[in-house]
């Protein structure tokens, strides 16, 4: 198993330029997550869904939509990029919940 | 949310046990506690959870005291790729069914050689 990946792993974008951030996953897992992380800090959930379909907004929402429109795959999209959404974007997915989650290995966004 | 306060630094000597302290003392009665480590800029790894009872596995221990208010995560014995940043999580149950994560600094842990 692959088991969560994501690309690209490093972007750079322009103010105001729209992006997606791609997320895959081969466990079969129903939830996926979307996390950003700022520099020193921890990380701050932005978009889960618990299954094909459903999806739901987290700590930090705004300037970002997600879709899930299979099991295996979350997008993340950035719709008109500014600076304050410089920083390191993880996903994850678990089985269910309260079980673990596994991290893919991150995409660093810079926004200049 | 319950909230959570881990000191931000320790250090380890290789080879002895590492204890990594949380309080969580307005945690709820549905809230599982969790912990996640971080080795530099990777994405997070699962360690262990448990909502009353302490638990075990082939990571580490995880030891909840008897009211919940606090935690303690051991790794038996330390070694240098145990050098990371470790979160303590209290986790609530959304009304869509999944616990979220709620990511605080962590614990900063250097395993000495």
């Amino acid at each position: 198993n692959a088991g969560v990946t994501q690309t690209p792993k490093f972007r750079i974008l322009k103010i105001g330029q729209s992006m997606t951030l791609q997320c895959a996953q081969d466990m079969n897992h129903n939830y996926m997550y979307w996390y950003r992380q700022d520099p020193g800090m921890g990380l701050k959930l932005i978009y889960y869904s618990v299954g094909a379909g459903i999806t739901d907004k987290g700590e930090v929402p705004n300037g970002y939509n997600v879709s899930r429109s299979t099991t295996e795959d979350f997008p993340l999209r950035l719709e008109l990029a500014a600076p304050s959404q410089t920083s390191v974007y993880f996903c994850a997915s678990s089985r269910s919940s309260p079980y673990e989650q596994y991290f893919g290995p991150g995409t660093r966004l810079t926004v200049t | 949310d319950a909230k959570t306060t881990q000191p931000p630094s320790m250090d380890c000597a290789e080879g002895r046990a590492a204890n990594l302290p949380c309080n969580h003392s307005t945690i709820s009665g549905n809230e599982y506690v969790y912990w996640y480590r971080q080795i530099h800029s990777q994405g997070p790894q699962y360690i262990i959870h448990g909502l009353k009872n302490n638990e075990t596995n082939e990571m580490a221990s995880l030891i909840i005291t008897e009211d919940r208010k606090s935690s303690t995560l051991i790794l038996p014995h330390a070694t240098l790729r145990d050098t990371a940043v470790y979160y303590c999580i209290v986790s609530l149950r959304t009304g869509a069914g999944s616990y979220q994560l709620t990511f605080g600094k962590g614990t900063k842990l250097s395993v000495i050689p």
